[in-house]
């Protein structure tokens, strides 16, 4: 089972609001990941979580913070966003195999900034 | 830096007929290699992996992939497609360094399947 679930699927908010993705895992891996994916673009990769710590963060503002509870779970908080930050969101996690890391990824969610 | 090159922006096959989408990379060693298809508005699903060991690896939903070191490429093919396989398809690569996370994509290419 290489299941990653994501909620909301939809998220619709004004540049004022304050709002959180999440994502979820329980095959025990240990690396979780957030992307951002704009229309007809490759995902752009944002956070890097290992063991719970963050381990890569690819310069994101800080309108968008993650936060990992455990080693299942994956937030990323959102606030004062804009306009042009409307994109797929997707979350990934990985196992080790082989020595290397294989991503699989949640079904993402739409984002929409107003 | 590695790179990932996806000559072909757009393919349309009809369905039934082969297809072989390419994928080249640019790397200072043979990096670990990624094929992932993705739905509109879904996420992406791993179709097939490469890290070493025989060249041609056999993924998921009848796709095959073919490594070669000479021509730095790792095409993947599939002998007869389905409505089905209309999607993104994003090849994918990550250096072959213990515990490195990060992957870099190719920009994809868009298969249409016509009747």
């Amino acid at each position: 089972d290489t299941e990653v679930t994501q909620t909301p699927k939809h998220l619709v908010m004004g540049m004022t609001n304050k709002k959180s993705l999440k994502c979820e895992q329980h095959m025990g891996h240990r690396a979780m990941y957030w992307y951002k994916q704009k229309a007809k673009k490759p995902p752009e990769l944002m956070f890097v979580y290992s063991y719970e710590k963050l381990s890569i963060n690819e310069s994101v503002p800080s309108r968008f913070s993650p936060e990992c509870p455990n080693s299942s779970l994956l937030n990323l908080h959102l606030h004062a966003l804009q306009p042009e930050d409307s994109a797929l969101y997707l979350c990934a996690s990985s196992q080790r195999d082989r020595g290397q890391e294989t991503q699989y990824f949640g079904p993402g969610t739409r984002l929409l900034v107003l | 830096a590695q790179s990932v090159t996806q000559p072909d922006i757009h393919i349309t096959v009809s369905e039934g007929a082969s297809l072989e989408l390419r994928c080249n990379y640019s790397y200072g060693a043979t990096p670990y290699l990624f094929w992932y298809v993705q739905s509109p508005g879904q996420g992406l699903q791993l179709l097939q992996k490469y890290f070493s060991g025989d060249t041609l690896v056999q993924g998921i939903k009848g796709f095959e992939a073919e490594f070669k070191r000479s021509q730095s490429s790792f095409n993947l093919r599939k002998p007869s497609v389905h409505w089905s396989d209309a999607a993104e398809y994003f090849c994918a690569v990550a250096p072959p360094d213990f515990g490195n996370e990060k992957l870099t994509f190719g920009t994809g290419t868009r298969l249409t399947i016509i009747p």
